[in-house]
Formats: structure tokens, sequence, C-alpha cells
């Protein structure tokens, strides 16, 4: 079935570093959505991306996604202690909206 | 706007018993969606209602699970004779249509 693979895992930077996570699907997607979830909470719809080589920016976040419309990245420029939690990207298997979810990217910022 | 509604937020409960969760939508939303999620991992679609009817159930979803939307707006998740690995955080979020999904806050359930 669709896999979705987000690396790295886990990422502990120092403010004011940057910061990326990369998403690759085992499919062709329609679009991809980033979500963020911090820690306790839920997630939370960032942005949708549906153009083969689209890129997107919300203040220091670039969101990109690939020209085969298979992967995707996010990029945070500057990180703050606001920026801490898990970053998912996920992909809809069908019309239907289904979201098959990566397995996030943990980010932790040390002040 | 109030957001999706979880309820309960905890839920602790023994091997063996019946569980039963509610989620209710944004509104305007004609979609909803149930996800589990363990610790570490994304969230894994569970099935999805479009009003009433229920459109797809994950092939993971054993039946001991069961889903309800009687009247297109609240939904019910119960699950029949718990057992250890149900242990997760019961995601819901609903949608216009394939717009993006607002997620609810959860809930936890905690087996004994």
């Amino acid at each position: 079935g669709q896999q979705v693979m987000q690396i790295p895992q886990y990422q502990h930077v120092q403010e004011g570093e940057d910061f990326t996570t990369y998403c690759n699907s085992s499919t062709t997607l329609s679009n991809i959505q980033w979500y963020k979830q911090r820690p306790g909470g839920h997630p939370v719809f960032l942005i949708q991306l549906v153009k083969s080589g689209e890129v997107k920016k919300q203040k220091r976040l670039t969101f990109q996604f690939g020209e085969a419309k298979k992967n995707s990245s996010l990029h945070i420029t500057a990180t703050q202690t606001t920026d801490v939690g898990t970053y998912f990207c996920a992909g809809p298997q069908n019309q239907g909206g289904k979201l098959i979810f990566g397995q996030g990217t943990e980010l932790s910022v040390k002040p | 706007d109030t957001g999706v509604s979880q309820d309960p937020r905890h839920k602790i409960t023994k091997r063996g018993q019946n569980v039963t969760f509610r989620c209710d939508p944004i509104s305007e939303h004609n979609r909803l969606y149930w996800y589990r999620q363990t610790l570490g991992q994304g969230p894994e679609f569970l099935t999805y209602f479009q009003n009433e009817a229920q459109l797809e159930k994950s092939r993971l979803l054993s039946d001991r699970f069961s889903a309800e939307r009687p009247k297109g707006s609240f939904s019910t998740l119960e699950i029949q004779r718990t057992e250890q690995g149900d242990s997760a955080m019961y995601l819901c979020a609903s949608s216009w249509l394939n717009q993006p999904q607002h997620f609810g806050d959860g809930t936890r359930l905690s087996i004994l």
C-alpha cells in the first residue's frame, strides 16, 4: 500500500539554527499537506501544496513540493522555541480525503 | 466555529471492557474522520464518513471496532472487548469534502 516516509525522526537544534524535514511518498500525490503537533496537542494544519515544483512560504517556514509530486520538504529559518513540536507530512490516498501520514519529525529547540 | 470536540479526553478501562468515544465535528463540515495515534507515530486512518454514510474503513480495523454517524452530525467510535494493543490516542477530524482536515484534541485510551 501507499507509504509516506519522513526523515529525520528527531532533530535537536540551538535556537537560531535552521531546520529541515523531508517527506517521501511511494506513490505520486495529488497534493501534500503539512501539520504541526505541539507536545500534548493535536495536529494543526499548516499548508497544502498542489502543483509540481510548488514553493510556498509562511514567515520563516518554506514548503516545497517535488517536481514528480512524490516528495516534499519543510524548512524553518532561524528556529525559535515556539517552533517546538512534531511536523507531519500527509498525502491523500484517494478522492475520499483519507490521509496517509508520515511518522513525523520531532523538533526540539534549545534556547 | 467552535472546532472539533471530542469526549472524553481520557479513558482508563480494564481489558475486556467496551468503550465508546464521541466526536462533534465543525458544524458545516460534511466529512468526519477517525484516526488512531500511538507514541512516536503519525495518525493512522481508521474510517471516515461523508454525511451519515460510512465510506471507507481501514483493513487494519478489527471487527471489535465500530463507528456510527447516524444523523450526519456527531459520530461515535465503539471498541468492544478492549485489548492492551488498543491503548492509543483516538483522533477525530472533520472537513468540507477534500478541504484540509481540522482535528480535535483526541481521546486518550489506556487499557489496564
